[in-house]
């Protein structure tokens, strides 16, 4: 079954860029109809949903971002990837990468174990 | 972008109890609606899609409901496993926003 496991550095200096790879097992990431995705959640709060991309490479951001993400997959390596620039304290959080896949509505399953990114110099 | 708010931010309630969390989203998103737990220092899990569809695995206690902008989760027989944040999540148009969650507590 599809696996996600996500990799990348834990501590982020801020105006930086925190960059993340989701490694994708149990599938291929260049599958028909899939997407993938990103979420993060700060140290005691809710999730907000990051950026997903399609399998045809269209992309969408959640605009609260303000065009400092971007996510991209790398076909050769079965992963896909987010950048942050920019960072700031309040980009401290544990980023999950997920598959939206679960009926026409998308749900997140399954989801990688989550990685905690803090920003501090 | 649609907004999605969830009611009550949190609730106490005792094993058995019927629970109800409602989420309301900004404009009309038809059943584009999900619903997860989170558990303390846990990942998400998926508990149902399309308003009302169960994921597999999920105990039929859970079950969903609305269209529209009304969508509802009840959780008919509280469990001691149930105590837990739960999250509704739209997808009828990007940002596919998450309600702020609904804490459920232990009375």
């Amino acid at each position: 079954q599809l696996q996600l496991q996500e990799s990348g550095p834990g501590l982020v200096k801020p105006s930086e860029t925190l960059s993340l790879t989701c490694t994708v097992s149990g599938g291929s990431v260049s599958r028909n109809s899939y997407y993938w995705g990103w979420v993060r959640q700060p140290p005691g709060k809710g999730l907000e949903w990051i950026a997903i991309i399609y399998y045809t490479g269209s992309t969408y951001y959640n605009p609260s971002l303000k065009s400092r993400a971007t996510i991209s997959v790398d076909t050769s390596k079965n992963q896909f990837s987010l950048n942050l620039t920019s960072v700031t304290a309040a980009d401290t959080a544990v980023y999950y990468c997920a598959n939206p896949g679960r009926g026409y509505t998308y749900g997140f399953d399954p989801w990688g174990q989550g990685t905690l990114v803090t920003v501090s110099s | 972008d649609i907004q999605m708010t969830q009611s009550p931010s949190s609730l106490s309630a005792s094993v058995g109890d019927r629970v109800t969390i409602t989420c309301r989203a900004s404009q009309s998103i038809s059943t584009y609606v999900n619903w997860y737990q989170q558990k303390p220092g846990k990942v998400p899990k998926l508990l149902m899609y399309a308003a009302s569809s169960l994921e597999s695995g999920v105990p039929s206690r859970f079950s969903g409901s609305g269209s529209g902008t009304d969508f509802t989760l009840n959780i008919s027989s509280l469990q001691p496993e149930d105590f837990a944040t739960y999250y509704c999540q739209q997808t009828y148009s990007a940002p596919w926003a998450f309600g702020q969650g609904t804490k459920v507590e232990i009375k």
